[in-house]
């Protein structure tokens, strides 16, 4: 059974950055894209970016260029979000997601969701 | 980028009826790139349909897509008491973005 285990929730300051992680057990990373999605409380999901099975290559929604670089370490199955310059308005859950046949499509494979909160 | 508009934002239902629920598109594209997406309180969101009218694994046959072009919908044809939830479409041709979403309710 394929799964995606995120680490856990943190709380940063603004202007700090944050690395959430996303761990895959069941099967090997290196054949999956993996995006990243997230979610600001009582909000709908935003797409935030992917980054490739090899892990060189990626792309990102216009609104997080130049602030969020993802990530993977092949070694050990985890993909990461980097995400700096926080602001309060990052105050979101953020999940990791893919699809189960490998390539691009729907996600049908989801982490359980890091939950991050930007305060002073 | 594509922008996708849910209508409506919350829809009043009891069990046992019809949902509709619609999604629209700025731009046509490939109705082949088009997801339904279930939220739960509390719950990541899960695969419904993917192609715009195939539905995952382990899916009740109660949801069905259908649509191309611009416009897009989501049926559930006999509401269960769990499928009261918020629903999402997503489009997956030119790069990704979801709608921001529906809320079906219990009346």
């Amino acid at each position: 059974q394929v799964q995606l285990v995120q680490s856990g929730a943190e709380v940063k300051k603004p202007g700090a950055s944050v690395k959430v992680s996303c761990k895959a057990s069941g099967y090997t990373l290196t054949t999956y894209y993996m995006h990243w999605v997230r979610q600001a409380p009582g909000q709908g999901l935003e797409w935030m970016g992917i980054i490739n099975p090899s892990g060189d290559a990626t792309s990102y929604a216009q609104k997080f260029q130049g602030r969020v670089t993802m990530t993977r370490d092949s070694s050990t199955s985890t993909v990461y979000m980097d995400l700096k310059s926080l602001r309060s308005e990052d105050t979101a859950v953020y999940y990791c997601a893919t699809r189960s046949a490998g390539g691009l499509g729907a996600f049908d494979i989801w982490g359980q969701g890091t939950m991050v909160t930007v305060s002073s | 980028e594509i922008v996708l508009t849910q209508s409506p934002g919350t829809l009043s239902l009891s069990p046992g009826e019809r949902a509709t629920l619609s999604c629209r598109a700025s731009h046509s594209f490939s109705s082949s790139y088009l997801a339904w997406y279930q939220q739960k309180p509390g719950q990541a969101p899960r695969l419904l349909i993917s192609g715009a009218s195939s539905r995952a694994t382990g899916i009740p046959d109660r949801f069905s897509g259908s649509g191309s072009g611009t416009d897009f919908t989501l049926t559930i044809s006999r509401l269960e008491p769990e499928d009261f939830a918020v629903y999402y479409c997503q489009q997956y041709g030119a790069s990704w973005t979801f709608g921001q979403g529906t809320k079906v309710e219990i009346k």
